[in-house]
């Protein structure tokens, strides 16, 4: 099984840098991704990770440690429309189950001016 | 763009019925989702399908069933609902191959159970 921590909640200034952290602890690992949603509407696809090392889009970079089962989200130049839930999610090692993932309990991160 | 439409945004119904959650995507996607969605508790998984016909249980299966008659369209049935499946109800679908292409999800359909 999978188990998947991040923190409830984080609150940053707007135009201050914010790193959610996620940790897991799989029985098989096939990458990791990272999904935003804002309140009321659909989880939207920020980045994936399956090798080591960091990975940059724009203002967003994730990282990802697989020896220490641990991943984070960087949010740089925050800005209002930022605040939202920060969901990792980690992909079953298991072929069979596709393209399954395994969610943490998401990040609720507040942009503050 | 891929598009994953969900029959309802919000729905309220009795203790003892049988719901029905309607998911259609029209990306000729393989795999296909159901999740929950509960404040502290994340996203967990339902029941998925990897092709027409084929459903495999997830995490919370108990309670619930699932449809896959035609490649676009995944229904989550609640044969006899309860307060306790009152919840945010999220479809997904996503390629069968794995590889860095994510799920996408619909709006979901907020389900109310009284």
């Amino acid at each position: 099984g999978q188990n998947i921590d991040q923190p409830t909640e984080m609150t940053a200034t707007e135009g201050a840098i914010v790193q959610i952290n996620c940790t897991y602890q799989t029985s098989g690992f096939n990458g990791l991704f990272w999904y935003q949603q804002h309140a009321g509407e659909a989880p939207t696809f920020l980045s994936y990770n399956v090798l080591d090392g960091l990975e940059e889009k724009g203002r967003f970079s994730s990282f990802l440690s697989r020896s220490k089962g641990y991943s984070y989200l960087l949010l740089k130049e925050l800005q209002m429309k930022d605040s939202a839930s920060y969901l990792c999610a980690v992909r079953d090692m298991n072929k069979a189950a596709g393209n399954k993932l395994t969610f943490g309990g998401g990040t609720r991160v507040l942009v503050k001016p | 763009d891929v598009k994953v439409t969900q029959s309802s945004r919000y729905l309220v119904k009795r203790t003892g019925e049988k719901v029905f959650l309607e998911c259609v995507q029209d990306m000729d996607h393989e795999n296909m989702f159901w999740y929950r969605q509960d404040p502290g508790l994340g996203l967990r998984l339902i029941y998925f399908s990897y092709d027409v016909k084929m459903k495999e249980k997830g995490d919370i299966p108990e309670g619930y069933s699932v449809s896959r008659e035609k490649k676009e369209r995944f229904s989550l049935i609640l044969e006899s609902a309860s307060t306790n499946q009152t919840s945010m109800y999220l479809c997904a679908s996503s390629i069968r191959t794995v590889s860095d292409q994510p799920q996408h999800f619909g709006d979901g359909t907020r389900l109310s159970i009284l």
